[in-house]
């Protein structure tokens, strides 16, 4: 079945330094790619998604890079801070105007920012 | 404008009672879906409403589970007979019906079975 791997499970960098998250998915089909920053005894937040249809897309100090051939997409943070200290989910989906499939989350990498 | 809430926020049961937890979604979102975490865990697919269509229910664990939803707005997940392996925080999320529309969680629901 569709499978999304994500690496690294933990992650720590100081603060100010980058931290970039990877994650590969199975399913040729996913052509939409969001991912989820969950804190300390709350949901998971969507931060940032992308489009098969784009390489890259930015949001100040985060942004997102897609590569459909080797379906491997990226997140990377630039400027930590101990704010963005929290555990990340990507996910891939078949992105469809008109119907749904199901989403499928990565395992999760907790990220700590060390002050 | 509100986001998702779940009710209630903490539910403390034996083992063997029933459990009732409650989601209310963002309005105009048609698409609900249900999750559990298990502590330090990733996210756990149960249930997924669309609109009038049959609900995906795939991947509930066991009989034992069930979710209903009234039309396109509050929506219900039981567990019978609750067990000790139930204990999880349990989220709930509501999206447009786009494909390409984000999930929205709720804060979740800390279920202990003693």
């Amino acid at each position: 079945g569709e499978n999304v791997e994500q690496h690294p499970s933990t992650l720590s960098v100081q603060e100010g330094d980058s931290a970039v998250i990877k994650c590969t998915y199975s399913d040729s089909a996913s052509n939409y790619f969001p991912w989820y920053k969950q804190e300390l005894g709350k949901g998971p937040q969507l931060i940032i998604d992308i489009r098969s249809n784009v390489g890259e897309k930015k949001d100040q100090r985060i942004a997102v890079t897609l590569n459909k051939t080797a379906k491997h997409f990226s997140l990377h943070i630039t400027e930590t801070q101990p704010e963005d200290s929290a555990v990340y989910f990507c996910a891939a989906r078949r992105g469809m105007k008109t119907s749904y499939d199901k989403v499928i989350f990565g395992p999760g990498t907790s990220l700590s920012v060390i002050p | 404008g509100a986001g998702v809430s779940q009710s209630p926020s903490n539910k403390v049961t034996e083992k063997g009672k029933d459990v009732e937890l409650r989601c209310d979604p963002i309005s105009g979102h048609t698409a609900l879906y249900w999750y559990r975490q298990r502590l330090g865990q990733g996210l756990e697919f149960l249930i997924y409403f669309q609109g009038n269509s049959a609900p995906d229910k795939s991947g509930l664990p066991s009989d034992r589970f069930s979710a209903e939803r009234t039309g396109e707005s509050v929506s219900t997940l039981t567990i019978q007979r609750t067990q000790q392996e139930d204990s999880a925080v349990y989220l709930c999320a509501s999206s447009l019906a786009s494909g390409f529309a984000g999930q929205y969680f709720g804060p979740g629901t800390r279920l202990t079975v003693t």
